[in-house]
């Protein structure tokens, strides 16, 4: 079973929506993880990290879910920007599939 | 401060060749990681240097090597190339204190003929 495992995409939205994606992992003892952001053909970059307290910026939240072993990242008044795929990573660095975001005008 | 460079930054293979990517981390970065992103699939995890040490190493076959190098920069090989070895192999660094952020190349865009 691989360490992080991500919902299926794609996610299709309208600007100002609210979009949230999930991601669960196996392993109990993790207690780092990352929320990355890959745009078409560019390398990943770092979006937020994600730890017991969760992390907030601007428009993005980021939480941990202990009991349900799920990471969890809000983006609020998506903007067409926000357009991308959206990449967990546990402590072990093993990725994600990704989750694809559109946000449409 | 220059960021994680890779090379070649393109280049076309036949089935059968050989192939060496090339890694440069960011100053200071002791720990290597190589990743496999075939054409709109997620990043596959191929390779984990540190300090010159192979630490952890994906679900590839054994034609999928590499090394670290002193300076730390490091090299992917990629023996008896396949068809479905055409891909991005990104390369990222990170200082290797443990779980952190991630800093990644461009990549070397491979394709196998």
């Amino acid at each position: 079973r691989k360490e992080v495992e991500q919902d299926p995409g794609p996610f299709n939205v309208p600007e100002g929506a609210t979009v949230a994606f999930n991601c669960t992992y196996s392993n109990s003892a993790s207690q780092s993880f990352f929320w990355y952001r890959q745009d078409c053909r560019k390398e990943p970059k770092l979006l937020m990290s994600v730890y017991s307290s969760g992390n907030e910026d601007g428009r993005f939240t980021a939480q941990l879910n202990r009991a349900s072993q799920y990471i969890s990242l809000l983006i609020r008044d998506s903007k067409l920007s926000d357009s991308a795929t959206y990449l967990c990573v546990g402590p072990d660095m093993r990725f994600g599939a990704g989750t694809r975001l559109t946000v449409k005008p | 401060e220059a960021g994680v460079t890779q090379s070649p930054t393109h280049l076309i293979k036949t089935r059968g060749q050989q192939v060496t990517l090339r890694c440069s981390p960011i100053s200071g970065h002791t720990s290597v990681y190589w990743y496999q992103q075939a054409l709109g699939l997620g990043l596959q995890f191929l390779l984990w240097y540190d300090e010159g040490e192979e630490r952890n190493r994906g679900n590839f076959p054994p034609r999928f090597s590499g090394r670290q190098f002193p300076n730390y920069s490091s090299e992917l090989n990629v023996n008896a190339l396949e068809l479905e070895d055409s891909a991005l192999y990104l390369c990222a660094s990170n200082r290797g204190t443990g779980p952190g952020e991630l800093f990644f190349g461009e990549g070397s865009r491979l394709t196998v003929l």
